[in-house]
């Protein structure tokens, strides 16, 4: 069965220190990854994903993610956050199942950022 | 383009009414998802369509639940006799197809009184 572990329900950080919001994944087959944002009372908005080819993806709002295989995890980092950041972050991801392909998500982790 | 379009935005309704919750996926999308929302549950898949196939409703939680797309497009998610543990955001999203990020709508905020 397909299963998303996001460690940490609630990440507190200062302003300009960096975070990483773990996420973990079980599958016996190969997978698709996602990381989705949720501002304050809007929709949830695609972060970044990896599809195949380099490991490491980067967002135009400066978080990354590494698809690391052998570790099934697909951790999200950014070097120095902004008070703006303050979301609630999702790790999702998509496998085949009997030809499907279904969007399993995480419980989700809420990034709270203070001056 | 238009996103993904949910109606209503805001659905206040009493115990044991019926309510129909409406999604319009974006123009060309095969794949359609509903999934609920409910504070310190994350996302809880609900029922997965894509194209003609037969929809995967392994994730609706009781019989009172069901969902149609009519001619591949927009979709009605129908609570039957609601409950007060069916107040959620409802949340619906399309993709283009298999293996590809799915794009939200802003969700029909369900409150059962």
């Amino acid at each position: 069965a397909q299963s998303v572990t996001q460690l940490d329900s609630q990440v507190p950080v200062f302003e300009e220190a960096p975070v990483e919001l773990r996420c973990n994944y079980s599958s016996s087959v190969s997978v698709y990854l996602f990381w989705y944002v949720q501002y304050p009372n809007q929709g949830l908005q695609l972060l970044l994903k990896y599809l195949s080819g380099s490991t490491l993806v980067e967002s135009i709002n400066g978080f990354e993610a590494e698809f690391n295989k052998s570790q099934t995890s697909f951790h999200l980092r950014k070097p120095s956050v902004h008070i703006s950041d303050t979301a609630e972050y999702f790790c999702a991801v998509s496998h085949m199942n009997s030809g499907y392909s279904t969007l399993t998500f995480g419980k989700g982790t809420m990034l709270l950022v203070s001056p | 383009g238009a996103g993904v379009s949910q109606s209503p935005s805001n659905k206040v309704t009493e115990k044991g009414k019926d309510v129909e919750l409406r999604c319009d996926p974006i123009s060309g999308h095969t794949a359609l998802y509903w999934y609920r929302q409910s504070l310190g549950q994350g996302l809880e898949f609900l029922i997965y369509f894509q194209g003609n196939s037969a929809p995967d409703k392994s994730g609706l939680p009781s019989d009172r639940f069901s969902a149609e797309r009519t001619g591949g497009s927009v979709s009605t998610l129908t609570i039957q006799r609601t409950q007060q543990e069916d107040s959620a955001v409802y949340l619906c999203a399309s993709s283009p197809g298999v293996w590809t990020e799915a794009f939200f709508g802003q969700g029909t905020r369900l409150t059962v009184v």
